[in-house]
């Protein structure tokens, strides 16, 4: 267990709609970092946000989003979705800006 | 920019062989890299890291790894494979003090280990 809580564990959704996903972090760590897992793509970063901040963008469509709270805990907002966002989602989170990150277990996302 | 490449998407050892999985890495600046452990249907275990200190690093589940930096290589190894090895594994590189803390994957690894 890493420590890193990610809810739900699994999504099945319909083409068009919108979508968020919740991560708490590691107690301690300020960062939270959100990647995407695909078949085809591979593991790609999406965004990172250090203490309640974006720091960092990666391969993120616009119609995704995120944000982290006061709290420390971030939502991935995922909208407009289309066939080819179905894959698991993953949290991670470092103490620092910089580091070893802790996964959290995955969100699966199905649009069918 | 930084990039990873992992020789062999996927690798077969029989139990009690040697593990060799092949990670080379591209970074204009001094890299922080790391070996992640994907069972199915989880998230990834970290596995070990180099963080410029020792170039030979140890990790858990008796894996380690050899930072070097002439070869751009971090390739990890485990004297004797078991049956619990199989999972996927995933060479990552960050660097720090940068702009951006994010890691940077190959492609993965599959390790079947056979009885």
């Amino acid at each position: 267990d890493s420590g890193v809580t990610q809810t739900p564990k699994h999504l099945i959704t319909a083409t068009g709609q919108r979508v968020t996903l919740r991560c708490s972090p590691r107690s301690g760590d300020l960062s939270v970092y959100w990647y995407q897992q695909s078949l085809d793509q591979g593991l790609q970063f999406l965004i990172q946000y250090y203490n309640g901040e974006e720091r960092a963008k990666g391969n993120i469509l616009e119609r995704f989003s995120a944000q982290q709270f006061p709290d420390l805990h971030s939502e991935l907002n995922l909208s407009s979705l289309e066939l080819g966002d179905s894959a698991l989602y993953f949290c991670a989170s470092s103490v620092g800006a910089w580091g070893e990150q802790y996964f959290g277990p995955g969100t699966r996302l199905t649009v069918t | 920019a930084q990039s990873v490449t992992q020789l062999g998407s996927h690798v077969s050892v029989s139990e009690g062989a040697l593990v060799l999985l092949r990670c080379n890495y591209s970074s204009s600046v001094p890299p922080y890299l790391f070996w992640y452990v994907q069972y199915p249907n989880q998230g990834l275990q970290l596995l070990l890291k180099y963080t410029s200190a020792a170039t030979l690093v140890k990790g858990i589940n008796g894996f380690e790894a050899e930072f070097k930096k002439s070869e751009t290589s971090f390739h990890l190894t485990k004297p004797s494979a078991h049956m619990s090895d199989a999972a996927e594994y995933f060479c990552a590189v960050s660097n720090y003090g940068g702009s951006q803390g994010n890691l940077i994957f190959g492609k993965g690894t599959k390790l079947s280990v056979k009885p």
